[in-house]
């Protein structure tokens, strides 16, 4: 079956710093895989998503992730914190039958 | 302007008073979704349809129930809520179905059961 997993429940990083949230899968076949961010009292935003080609996408805000096949991994990056990118960020795969899977989420704090 | 809305947003009830949560998407999407977010389990798909009169169940589909009578609308109901129904849901639409293309969110539905 397909799934996600962070395996982080917090990350800390200081402002100016880069930031990395970590996430791995495991997909039969070859994976679409998104990134989605949540800030307080908001639903989730979409933020970027691996369908096929450049193992390096760039998404909304200045994130990007990176697609390592071997290491199972989609990792979002960021060159330079900021503190408005606090918040919780989830990984997510398309499953069989047209379902969705999500990882637990992983908190996010950029401290000034 | 595109997007998903839910209401209520906030609703508190007691045990075995069915309730509605209503979403509705403007953006022509033929994929909607229900999920719940837990404290560390994330998001968990409840249901999902493909389109007017398709639904099928996601991963957590027990004391719920949906229909799609319309495109744009994909009610979430509880017919006999119970406290381990206390949660945050999120309605979410998409393009299509298939998996390639991103979910757009509602801002969310905080339900409580006592």
């Amino acid at each position: 079956a397909q799934s996600v997993a962070q395996p982080e429940d917090q990350v800390n990083v200081a402002e100016g710093n880069p930031l990395t949230v970590k996430c791995t899968y495991s997909v039969s076949g070859n994976p679409y895989l998104f990134w989605y961010v949540q800030y307080p009292n908001r639903g989730l935003q979409f933020l970027l998503k691996y369908i096929t080609g450049d193992n390096l996408v760039k998404g909304s805000y200045g994130f990007e992730a990176e697609f390592n096949k071997s290491q199972t991994s989609f990792h979002l990056k960021k060159p330079s914190a900021l503190v408005s990118d606090s918040a919780l960020y989830f990984c997510a795969v398309p499953g069989n039958f047209n379902k969705f899977y999500f990882g637990s989420g992983t908190k996010l704090n950029v401290k000034p | 302007e595109a997007q998903v809305t839910q209401n209520p947003r906030y609703l508190i009830t007691v045990t075995g008073k069915k309730l509605t949560v209503t979403c509705s998407q403007n953006m022509n999407h033929e994929y909607m979704s229900w999920y719940r977010q837990d404290p560390g389990l994330g998001l968990r798909q409840i249901y999902y349809s493909m389109n007017v009169e398709v639904t099928d169940k996601g991963d957590v589909p027990e004391g719920y129930k949906v229909s799609r009578k319309e495109k744009r609308n994909f009610p979430l109901i509880l017919e006999s809520p119970s406290p381990n129904q206390t949660s945050l849901y999120f309605c979410a639409s998409s393009r299509t179905g298939g998996g390639s293309y991103e979910q757009y969110f509602g801002p969310g539905t905080r339900l409580t059961v006592t």
